[in-house]
């Protein structure tokens, strides 16, 4: 069964914390993802890699950079969390078909 | 960049009545159309997918149109059904497995 796991469903950080979403999956894909869903904008584009070696910026990179040292995972990071940052983060993984994780919500106080 | 839009923002059906959400895009590049549904608490999950070589296709109760010249799909879900209450989204991308450009989504909500 396909899996794209999130290392946490409800994060609670300080502003000015430096925070790390992890993301793992199981499918062998190259292409990984990382998604910030907020209401009323569906789902933006942080930051994506289509293969270790390589990290693209979306449409929305600023505040957010990754990490991809291994195929499988891909983490995002927040330098300096604020309150802006609070939301949805979903991350996915394709080699056709996008495959979503649960989520994590972050609330940054 | 590509520009999704999609329309309603919500949508509220008799069980067994149709529904039916449209979106339109802006880079004649995209050339495949997925949808996806969010359930509560859940991640969005590929319902049903278009390529741009095609105008119809049909999974059950789940239908997708593309209209290229005009840049617009839409999605058609017949027979409502109580399960089928969800967010769904539409997106645009020039290639499946490539980045994709999402609309802003549509609740849509099945009465009993």
């Amino acid at each position: 069964d396909v899996k794209v796991t999130q290392s946490s469903r409800y994060l609670v950080k300080r502003t000015g914390e430096k925070v790390f979403l992890e993301c793992v999956q199981d499918m062998d894909h190259e292409n990984m993802f990382w998604y910030r869903q907020d209401p009323g904008l569906g789902l933006r584009l942080i930051y994506f890699s289509y293969d270790v070696k390589m990290k693209e910026k979306g449409d929305i990179p600023e505040g957010y950079s990754v990490s991809r040292e291994k195929k499988e995972r891909f983490s995002l990071i927040l330098e300096s969390a604020s309150t802006n940052q609070t939301s949805m983060y979903l991350c996915a993984s394709s080699f056709a078909e996008q495959y979503f994780g649960p989520g994590t919500r972050l609330t940054v106080t | 960049g590509e520009n999704v839009e999609q329309h309603p923002s919500t949508l509220s059906v008799q069980e067994g009545d149709s529904a039916v959400i449209k979106c339109t895009y802006s880079d004649s590049a995209s050339n495949y159309f997925p949808w996806y549904k969010q359930e509560l608490g859940k991640g969005p999950q590929l319902i049903i997918d278009i390529r741009s070589n095609v105008g119809e296709k049909k999974d059950q109760r789940i239908a997708v149109t593309l209209n290229k010249t005009a840049k617009h799909f839409s999605l058609h879900i017949t027979e409502t059904q109580p399960e089928d209450s969800a967010v769904y989204f539409c997106a645009a991308t020039p290639l499946p497995g490539y980045k994709l450009s999402f609309g802003a989504g549509t609740t849509v909500t099945v009465r009993a």
